[in-house]
């Protein structure tokens, strides 16, 4: 079993919609939690990292942690078709980042 | 301020050649980080360098991969006697400080590795 789960998609949905993208995890001792965003052949950016549970918000993009549940979150409202992107969520774990998989988002206009 | 600089782009090798891939930190930043992607899968952490220093090698195979970061010039991933289970992109990253922290790691765009 891997650590970090991801369903691959692709996840397609039309412009404006809310996207809920998620991860689940086993290994309890993760503390930073992150969602980046990669665009086809090119490397991924970080979009936002949270650390504790709870809500962390900016703009379209809301990151949310649920440790309890071993559950992350990345909503994205208003979605464009610029948000077309796999999207990785990666944890910490010492001072290695484990990842998962990636869920690749498409936006119909 | 130019970003992570990473080349070539796309390298091409025959089975028992080497390949040599080349990355540029950002400027200022002096942590490098060496990643692999397969297709459909995410990243798999290879080795942790500051410069002179190799500080987390446990991602990297123990044969035929090694990696440096020089006081000058760019940090290098090397692969030996390349096998086709060796191609892959393979990305850099790098921070300003021990980045992988708070994930504040900067991505250069890949080197995507073929081998025939």
């Amino acid at each position: 079993q891997k650590e970090v789960e991801q369903d691959p998609g692709p996840l397609s949905v039309p412009e404006g919609a809310i996207v809920s993208l998620n991860c689940t995890y086993s290994n309890s001792a993760f503390q930073y939690f992150m969602w980046y965003r990669q665009y086809s052949r090119k490397g991924p950016e970080l979009l936002m990292y949270t650390y504790s549970s709870g809500n962390k918000e900016d703009g379209r993009f809301t990151a949310q942690v649920d440790k309890s549940s071993k559950y992350i979150s990345l909503f994205i409202r208003d979605s464009q078709p610029s948000d077309s992107a796999t999207y990785l969520c990666a944890m910490r774990r010492n001072y290695q980042l484990i990842w998962g998989a990636g869920t690749k988002l498409i936006i119909k206009p | 301020n130019a970003g992570v600089m990473q080349n070539p782009r796309h390298l091409v090798r025959r089975r028992g050649q080497e390949a040599r891939l080349r990355c540029s930190p950002m400027k200022g930043h002096s942590h490098v980080y060496w990643y692999r992607q397969l297709p459909e899968e995410g990243l798999k952490f290879m080795v942790y360098l500051q410069k002179e220093n190799i500080i987390d090698e446990s991602g990297m195979p123990k044969e035929r991969f090694s990696a440096e970061f020089p006081k000058e010039g760019p940090s290098i991933l090397r692969i030996q006697q390349v096998v086709r289970g060796d191609s892959a992109a393979y990305f850099c990253a790098s921070s300003l400080t021990e980045g992988q922290n708070t994930g504040e790691l900067f991505f250069g765009e890949g080197s995507r590795l073929t081998v025939l």
